[in-house]
């Protein structure tokens, strides 16, 4: 079973619309989260980054949540546009160990005109 | 801006061929990473390294070996390709206190035949 699951699998949204990407872990002892984005073909870009004590973080149009209790976090994209079409990942960080990344398998966000 | 680079973008190879994968970052970071990114798998760790000739076996090394004779490049070899190692593969690099903040190459999207 995956440490980190990812919901939804993939989304097709309107360009304008708003919509909202999950993440649920259960790896510990937590460090910190990071959302990318990853283009098509490309390789991921980091768009926000919180540790145990932040519960939102804004980067432009998106916005994350983290509720370290229950161990989820949501991305929020607000008026999506056409460029927002990419994978977006949730990594999340422990804070022992060589190997303390942990990777979802990632969302497929389609925006539609 | 921290840049990380791939030698190619795309590459095919055959079966049994010995392949070179280059990565180069631009700012002095002492830790490198290599992944490969299949669907539905996510990014999953192969090797990394935290100095020169210095490595480490990540999730999957099995079929790969790496060389880091100078700070700046950490490369991925596979031996003797194989179908099963047609693959997305991504560098990153980091600073040596935080290997969470990540930094990602284009990805080299690698065909064996």
């Amino acid at each position: 079973k995956n440490q980190v699951e990812q919901s939804p699998q993939s989304l097709i949204i309107l360009e304008g619309k708003n919509c909202t990407l999950q993440c649920n872990y259960t790896v510990s002892p937590f460090s910190n989260l990071r959302w990318y984005k990853q283009d098509t073909g490309r390789g991921p870009v980091s768009l926000t980054i919180m540790t145990f004590s932040e519960n939102t973080k804004s980067n432009g149009r998106y916005t994350a949540t983290l509720d370290a209790d229950t161990k989820q976090s949501s991305l929020h994209i607000t008026a999506s546009q056409l460029s927002d079409s990419a994978s977006y990942i949730c990594v999340v960080i422990i804070q022992t160990g060589a190997n303390n990344l942990f990777f979802g398998t990632g969302t497929r966000l389609t925006v539609i005109p | 801006d921290v840049k990380v680079t791939q030698s190619s973008r795309y590459l095919v190879k055959r079966t049994g061929e010995k392949v070179f994968l280059e990565c180069v970052q631009d700012m002095d970071h002492e830790n490198m990473f290599w992944y490969r990114q299949d669907p539905g798998l996510g990014l999953r760790l192969i090797y990394f390294s935290y100095d020169v000739k210095m490595k480490e076996k990540g999730d999957i090394p099995e079929g790969y070996s790496v060389s880091r004779e100078k700070k700046e490049r950490f490369s991925l070899i596979l031996e003797s390709a194989s179908t099963n190692q047609t693959s997305m593969y991504l560098c990153a690099s980091s600073p040596w206190d935080r290997d969470y903040e990540q930094y990602f190459g284009p990805g080299t999207r690698l065909t064996v035949t």
